[in-house]
């Protein structure tokens, strides 16, 4: 079935250091892939998606391009802030009439000043 | 209006107790979804309603019961819940492409 798989956390950065949390994913057909951003206590904010293969999803200063290639979806940020520690969820979902919206794991961000 | 709005924040309830969440949203969207989040996990889809039909129950104990009464609310029904049930219960709603969700009901069954 379909899946995705992220990479284990938690991720520990510096402020103003770069980051990549990798995303990769298992679909029949041509999904769309997400990034969602979950701070404590919070519910999920949709942070960027893409539609099909090389699109780039943007949004604060994230970044992710949908290889079909590699079947990926990596996040990358030039520069954290303290204030993007958060749990960061890749997800996919098939283009079908189902609806579901697959998410991976997660990865627990943590940005020291 | 880009919200979802989940009511309550936070419910405690006993073992015995019958009781609702709710959920709604004006943007229209076709999709209205329930999930559950344990600490430390992704969430778990539950239900899925598209055009106001349960489209996807995944295979859901019957003790959660969801209901869709118009485009623009979706409740979750509970009755009998155990101390395992206890978790945040994240509605979104989706126009067809990416979800959005709401701040969730955090739930504490005792």
């Amino acid at each position: 079935g379909d899946s995705v798989t992220q990479m284990e956390g938690p991720v520990t950065l510096s402020e103003e250091a770069f980051l990549t949390i990798n995303c990769t994913y298992t679909a029949t057909g041509y999904p769309s892939l997400f990034w969602y951003v979950q701070y404590p206590g919070e519910g999920l904010q949709l942070l960027l998606k893409a539609t099909k293969a090389d699109d780039k999803g943007s949004n604060k200063g994230f970044e992710a391009t949908y290889r079909k290639e590699t079947t990926s979806f990596h996040l990358e940020k030039g520069s954290v802030q303290v204030s993007d520690s958060a749990v960061y969820f890749c997800a996919l979902r098939r283009m079908d009439s189902s609806y579901k919206l697959i998410f991976g794991s997660g990865t627990r961000l943590l940005v020291r000043p | 209006d880009t919200e979802v709005t989940q009511t309550p924040k936070h419910l405690v309830m006993g073992m015995t107790n019958k009781k609702s969440l709710k959920c709604e949203q004006h943007m229209g969207h076709r999709a209205m979804y329930w999930y559950k989040q344990k600490a430390k996990k992704p969430p778990e889809l539950m239900f899925v309603y598209s055009y106001e039909k349960l489209s996807i129950n995944e295979s859901v104990p019957s003790r959660f019961s969801p209901e869709c009464p118009n485009s623009s609310l979706l409740n979750l029904h509970l009755h009998a819940l155990q101390p395992e049930d206890s978790a945040l219960y994240l509605c979104a709603s989706s126009p067809g492409l990416g979800a959005f969700f709401g701040q969730g009901t955090r739930l504490t069954v005792v």
